[in-house]
């Protein structure tokens, strides 16, 4: 079946701790992105990747870091988390630029 | 910068309603438009997708339109069901982003 997968679902962690949320696709997808989405505020893109080692900044990027080391995976890095990054995330990936996104089920991370 | 908006945020409509959710957006500058379903505390699922060139999409009983030089789209769901009730998302691709709307909270009442 062709998905978007992340990994965790849920996720609750502590002020400062390192974490990472995987995400994979077996679509062959050139096109990945993150999202977060906040009550009030919608979802907003915070890094984008066109191909394997090409990364770039969405709308709200601090705080977060990427990497896209093999087509299929694009992991989300916060290196310190903080409270405010508590949110619902989502991984989506595309084929082209003018195609469709299909996204995962999302992480729910709290930082407390 | 692009903005797009939802009208209206919530709707609220008994069973067997015919109904259109509205989207606008402020620049025609667009590769696509996709419709977005979301259930509560879940993933988007795709409705519809209208490539900058197309008019309207068709799947079952939901058709969406997209006229670019007016920066507006439709979404009509036809013969309504308790089942649609979800938040329906519309977002349009420009550049390397999709940017979405806030959404519209649909309700269908049996």
């Amino acid at each position: 079946e062709a998905q978007v997968t992340q990994n965790p679902r849920y996720l609750i962690t502590v002020t400062g701790k390192k974490l990472t949320v995987t995400c994979s696709q077996n679509m062959n997808h050139e096109y990945m992105s993150w999202y977060r989405q906040d009550p009030g505020l919608g979802l907003r893109q915070i890094y984008y990747s066109m191909n394997v080692e090409v990364t770039d900044k969405g709308d709200v990027p601090e705080g977060y870091k990427v990497s896209r080391k093999e087509k299929r995976n694009f992991p989300l890095i916060l290196e310190s988390p903080s409270p405010n990054q508590t949110s619902l995330y989502f991984c989506a990936s595309s084929d082209r630029v003018n195609y469709g996104y299909t996204f995962g089920s999302g992480t729910r991370l709290t930082v407390v | 910068k692009q903005e797009v908006t939802q009208i209206p945020a919530a709707l609220s409509v008994p069973e067997g309603e015919n109904l259109v959710l509205n989207c606008s957006f402020t620049d025609s500058a667009i590769y696509n438009l996709q419709w977005f379903r979301q259930d509560p505390g879940k993933g988007l699922t795709s409705l519809l997708l209208i490539q900058s060139s197309q008019r309207e999409q068709t799947s079952g009983r939901l058709n969406a339109s997209l006229d670019k030089s007016s920066g507006r789209s439709t979404l009509y769901i036809a013969a309504s069901q308790p089942g649609d009730s979800a938040t329906y998302l519309c977002a349009v691709k420009a550049g390397t982003a999709l940017i979405f709307g806030k959404g519209t909270t649909l309700s269908v009442s049996s």
